[in-house]
């Protein structure tokens, strides 16, 4: 299993700013998935992200909006950037879990992003 | 997208009892899998269950997968107050590839 933290836990932020969050995983991965949950809902991904080129977003997101950096195996950062309160949700990113047939995910705790 | 339907959205129900949860997909897959989320914070992996596989067990968890309806379901049995969360199915493919995940039940159980 891969332990995985994020920071920051939560935050509150101002309409127009922007926020970077970042996830440390405890062990090397080509690939780190971003998620995003709206209050009350599940979860969609935001953008898959390999070590070594550019993030590939889901529809409906844009670099632009999300951007991503992906240094090195073991951490990514996701930007919310110019943001507005239909931005509040919790950021979760998550890696594979490993196993060959299988795709389980480990996922960590989560940002919860409150946009005024 | 959301692939994932699930039913019901929220659940309540006694301590001791069994809880039932319901998640039928749309396209082909070759595995479903549960997960538990408590208060909004990560996720955590509960069970995995492969496309051939019709029925999985996991200490109080039960899964079954009925691939014709495309529909899982997952049975917690003799549930307690520290089973109360979200639940959520989703599904995927071999690899290092994202998961979709369904809209979730909301599980109350009550002490």
């Amino acid at each position: 299993s891969a332990v995985i933290s994020q920071k920051p836990s939560r935050d509150i932020c101002q309409r127009g700013t922007s926020l970077t969050i970042q996830c440390q995983v405890d062990s090397q991965v080509t690939m780190m998935f971003w998620y995003r949950q709206q209050p009350g809902q599940s979860l969609t991904l935001i953008a898959t992200a390999n070590q070594g080129s550019e993030a590939t977003y889901e529809s409906g997101f844009v670099i632009d909006k999300f951007p991503i950096s992906r240094p090195n195996l073991t951490f990514s950062t996701l930007t919310v950037s110019n943001m507005s309160p239909e931005d509040s949700s919790i950021y979760l990113c998550s890696v594979p879990g490993g196993r060959v047939l299988s795709n389980e995910q480990f996922f960590g705790p989560g940002t919860r992003l409150t946009v005024l | 997208s959301q692939q994932g339907e699930e039913d019901p959205q929220a659940l309540s129900i006694q301590e001791g009892e069994n809880a039932t949860m319901n998640c039928s997909y749309k396209t082909s897959i070759n595995n479903l899998q549960w997960y538990r989320q408590n208060s909004g914070r990560g996720l955590v992996h509960l069970i995995l269950i492969r496309s051939n596989e019709r029925e999985k067990h996991s200490g109080r968890l039960r899964v079954t997968l009925d691939t014709s309806k495309k529909s899982s379901s997952l049975l917690i049995t003799a549930s307690r107050a520290a089973d109360t969360a979200s639940y959520f199915c989703a599904t995927g493919n071999s690899g290092n590839t994202p998961l979709v995940f369904g809209k979730g039940t909301r599980l109350s159980v009550i002490a």
